[in-house]
């Protein structure tokens, strides 16, 4: 059975700084990995994939995500938060025939 | 394009009661996908069709829900005998088989309360 854990409930840095939301997953052959961006009252948006190919994704908004096999780790970065970052952040792992297992979320709260 | 649409956006109902939620994917999906949300937490699984069939639907948690896709679009999920432990944002996600197959796209969901 595969699985996603998000260790962090709640993330909070300060403007400007760089964000790291951690993720780690279990599942069996290749992984595919995702991550998803919830603001308030609205529905999760895509931010970026892990399939194949270089371990370093980028996506929307200015995030990547970095994919290290030995660590079963896909830890979401960006160099320099914004305060419109803030929101709740989903890590998923696809397993072969098409079922999404998701992460509890992170809170990510970005202070001025 | 539109996205992935859902109605109604939120639903009150009375214990007991059953209720449909729809689902409309993005226009030529043919994967689409239903989760269960409850608050402070992430996404359940709860059916997957490809096409008009149910793919898996090992994430329903008993008899009282059901979905169908009887056109390999909309979809419907159906819970009877609602109970107040079923109030949750009910999501919906569609994903192509073209390229990005791959990746899901979600509408802004339902919000069921039972009261």
């Amino acid at each position: 059975a595969q699985s996603v854990a998000q260790p962090e409930d709640q993330v909070n840095v300060a403007e400007g700084n760089p964000l790291t939301v951690k993720c780690t997953y279990s599942v069996s052959g290749n992984p595919y990995l995702f991550w998803y961006v919830q603001y308030p009252n609205r529905g999760l948006q895509f931010l970026l994939k892990y399939i194949t190919g270089d371990n370093l994704v980028k996506g929307s908004y200015g995030f990547e995500a970095e994919f290290n096999k030995s660590q079963t780790s896909f830890h979401l970065k960006k160099p320099s938060a914004l305060v419109s970052d803030s929101a709740l952040y989903f890590c998923a792992v696809r397993d072969s025939w098409g079922k999404f297992q998701f992460g509890a979320g992170t809170q990510v709260v970005v202070t001025p | 394009g539109a996205g992935v649409s859902q109605t109604p956006s939120n639903k009150v109902t009375e214990k007991g009661k059953y209720v449909e939620l729809r689902c409309d994917p993005i226009s030529g999906h043919t994967a689409l996908y239903w989760y269960r949300q409850s608050l402070g937490q992430g996404p359940e699984f709860l059916i997957y069709f490809q096409g008009t069939g149910a793919a898996d639907d090992s994430g329903l948690p008993n008899d009282r829900f059901f979905a169908v896709r009887p056109e390999g679009s909309v979809s419907t999920l159906k819970i009877q005998r609602t109970e107040r432990g079923d109030s949750a944002v009910y999501l919906c996600a569609s994903s192509s088989s073209g390229s990005g197959w791959e990746t899901q796209y979600f509408g802004p969901g339902t919000r069921l309360l039972v009261l």
